[in-house]
């Protein structure tokens, strides 16, 4: 168990709907990271915040936002959904700023299915 | 981001040693070499991390290469539950996009009793 936990564990929605992914980080780590997996495309970042803040963005599509909280945890909103945004969707979270030597622990992950 | 490649696939036999091979021609002098694996229906997670020096730590061994151009992860003893994926990823200290992890198709390593 990694300490971070995600919900919910699987979402099955409709193409055109809206859903909110929820994460919790591990109790102290100021920094999450969200995540998507694809059989296509992998492992790939999504974005970053810290402490509230957006860092870092990585390949995330419009359709897509996310935010943190002050309690820390973060939500990641996905709008007018099409079938390819069917995927797993991480959520890691570490201690600091996300220095180079910083590990990141992940959780268990939703599992989002557009029909 | 400097790429890293690894094998796509390698087997190996319950409490025997693995050699995980990464190569990263293109790595510069800040890229420190992180090993994550993903276990079948999890998230990833933190193996190991290295700069220059080998390292090693309760779950594996880090051995780079001198020049840096590769590095080994060393499971001493597999066991059915490390059959899993594994990312060898480069993480720039010097760049402002250090936070991400970069994911490449990482090795997919079959463990068998």
């Amino acid at each position: 168990d990694s300490g971070v936990t995600q919900t919910p564990k699987h979402l099955i929605t409709a193409t055109g709907q809206r859903v909110t992914l929820r994460c919790s980080p591990r109790s102290g780590d100021l920094s999450v990271y969200w995540y998507q997996q694809s059989l296509d495309q992998g492992l790939q970042f999504l974005i970053q915040y810290y402490n509230g803040e957006e860092r870092a963005k990585g390949n995330i599509l419009e359709r897509f936002s996310a935010q943190q909280f002050p309690d820390l945890h973060s939500e990641l909103n996905l709008s007018s959904l099409e079938l390819g945004d069917s995927a797993l969707y991480f959520c890691a979270s570490s201690a600091g700023l996300a220095g180079v030597t910083d590990t990141q622990y992940f959780g268990p992950g939703t599992r989002l299915t557009v029909l | 981001d400097a790429k890293t490649t690894q094998p796509n696939s390698m087997e190996s036999n319950e409490e025997e040693p693995v050699h995980l091979p990464c190569n990263h021609s293109t790595i510069s002098g800040t890229d420190y070499i992180h090993w994550y694996r993903q276990l079948p229906s999890q998230g990833p997670e933190y193996v190991i991390h290295g700069l220059t020096s080998n390292v090693n730590n309760r779950m594996a061994s880090l051995a780079i290469a001198e020049d840096r151009k590769s590095s080994t992860l060393i499971l001493h003893r597999a066991t059915l539950r490390d059959a899993a994926v594994y990312y060898c990823i480069l993480r720039d200290a010097g760049g402002t996009s250090y936070g991400k992890l970069t994911f490449g198709q990482g090795t997919i390593l079959t463990v068998h009793p």
